[in-house]
């Protein structure tokens, strides 16, 4: 199946500084990604739909300037959290899609923890 | 209302036990449905698909139901190594996957 690498897989930082967590589909053109977050024994909550070469769109309640996602080409994906912050600490994942597919490959995960 | 419902349990059962897992969805222009399987601190990987008709894989078998909004996964002859968090995830044609809070299963000695 399609393969999706996310990294880093485990960061650690310190509260106010940014985090950047990349997103890679490695053997197909992702026109489109999805950031999730999951809390500790939580489903997985859907953050942004990201499309390449136009603005991510976000879920209700998500803060575009503090969650910044850029897709700037059709294998990358990248989200910065900004100004991190300890309630920011979670489990992010991304998944891709290519246009009209609809089952998903999800990258491994970031665990963050913000000190 | 959550659009994806699920029992999150936990279902403690022996091995070689039969269990089943229940989900609701609330769209009902949903279009695609899938069990996922999370292990802790891992990646959801999926599980099946889920079809009209009924689909079975092994000791898996999911139906869905789309006149009542309802979604099952079966599992018949548990294993050990069954024991994980089930997610019931619904999606319509773009890509965007909603899923549940997950169901989970321990299966004992």
């Amino acid at each position: 199946g399609a393969v999706v690498s996310q990294h880093p897989s485990r960061v650690i930082c310190k509260s106010g500084t940014s985090v950047k967590i990349e997103c890679r589909s490695l053997d197909f053109q992702a026109t489109t990604m999805f950031w999730y977050r999951q809390f500790p024994k939580k489903s997985l909550m859907l953050m942004a739909t990201s499309n390449e070469g136009s603005k991510a769109t976000y879920e209700q309640g998500v803060e575009k300037d503090k969650f910044l996602i850029n897709h700037a080409s059709l294998t990358l994906s990248t989200l910065t959290v900004t100004s991190a912050h300890p309630e920011d600490s979670s489990f992010y994942i991304c998944s891709a899609a290519t246009q009209g597919y609809v089952e998903a490959f999800f990258g491994q995960g970031t665990r963050l923890t913000v000190v | 209302r959550k659009e994806v419902e699920q029992d999150p349990g936990p279902f403690n059962v022996p091995e070689g036990a039969t269990v089943a897992f229940n989900c609701t969805y609330s769209n009902s222009a949903s279009q695609s449905f899938f069990w996922y399987r999370q292990d802790c601190r891992k990646e959801p990987k999926l599980l099946m698909s889920v079809y009209s008709s009924g689909n079975e894989d092994g000791r898996f078998t999911a139906q869905l139901n789309r006149a009542s909004q309802y979604i099952s996964l079966l599992i018949r002859d548990s294993k050990l190594s069954d024991s994980a968090t089930y997610l019931c995830v619904v999606s319509g044609n773009t890509g965007k996957l909603i899923f549940g809070q997950g169901t989970t299963l321990q299966v004992k000695p």
